[in-house]
């Protein structure tokens, strides 16, 4: 069974710039969630999607970012314009259940010069 | 919201040692509690996890255990290996969301 992949793993940009990462969640897990984690913090949580329909984004923190999931199978996270602050690597993570464990992709580290 | 604490930050046994990594919560309508480790350069994979109507879990070398009344539950890896080597993260969930909470991390370090 193939994982959660992401795209790119890393991605260095400057302030100002566009940034947009992708998540393939496992094929059939309804759940898609994003986190960020900046050096030595905990995960955070970004926004949940069950399919297309964003369940929660009280993690999104200001209104640069934009989640879609169209169609419910792959998710797009877009960041515009970028700020110094947003550099930290990137998780998308899907699950069948929603009240269960994750699983996670490789992430996508982002830095922002 | 939800309130994780996870100790120590970071830990150095040897080889054969036992380690044991705690996290606290304080929503006590909280139900679910995973662990997930990540390697160097790799992903968090989630390892063992643990629901509010049962005290403990074992896999192998790796058990959790948890205490509803303290609200804290803990990681306990035994006869540890080079390999454990990894950041360990305790989450939670429940408590009417299913968004985790996850904790700041436990650097483990196995020295052979």
């Amino acid at each position: 069974e193939a994982g959660v992949t992401q795209f790119p793993s890393h991605s260095v940009i400057e302030k100002g710039q566009t940034v947009t990462l992708r998540c393939d969640p496992i094929s059939g897990h309804d759940n898609l969630y994003w986190y960020r984690r900046v050096m030595g913090k905990e995960i955070k949580f970004l926004l949940h999607f069950v399919k297309e329909s964003k369940q929660d984004e009280s993690g999104m923190p200001n209104n640069r970012f934009l989640a879609e999931r169209t169609g419910g199978t792959y998710s797009t996270l877009k960041v515009q314009p970028a700020e110094l602050e947003d550099s930290g690597v990137y998780f998308c993570a899907s699950s069948p259940h929603e009240s269960g464990g994750e699983f996670f992709g490789p992430g996508t580290r982002l830095t922002v010069l | 919201g939800e309130n994780v604490e996870q100790h120590p930050s970071t830990l150095s046994v040897q080889e054969g040692d036992s380690a044991v990594i705690k996290c606290t919560y304080s929503d006590s309508a909280s139900n679910y509690f995973p662990w997930y480790k990540q390697e160097l350069g790799k992903r968090p994979q989630l390892i063992i996890d643990i629901r509010s109507n049962v005290g403990e879990k074992k896999d192998q070398r790796i058990a959790v255990t948890l205490n509803k009344t303290a609200k804290h539950f803990s990681l306990h890896i035994t006869e540890t290996q080079p390999e454990d080597s990894a950041v360990y993260f305790c989450a939670v969930k429940g408590g009417g969301s299913y968004i985790p909470t996850f904790g700041r991390g436990t650097s483990l370090i196995v020295h052979p």
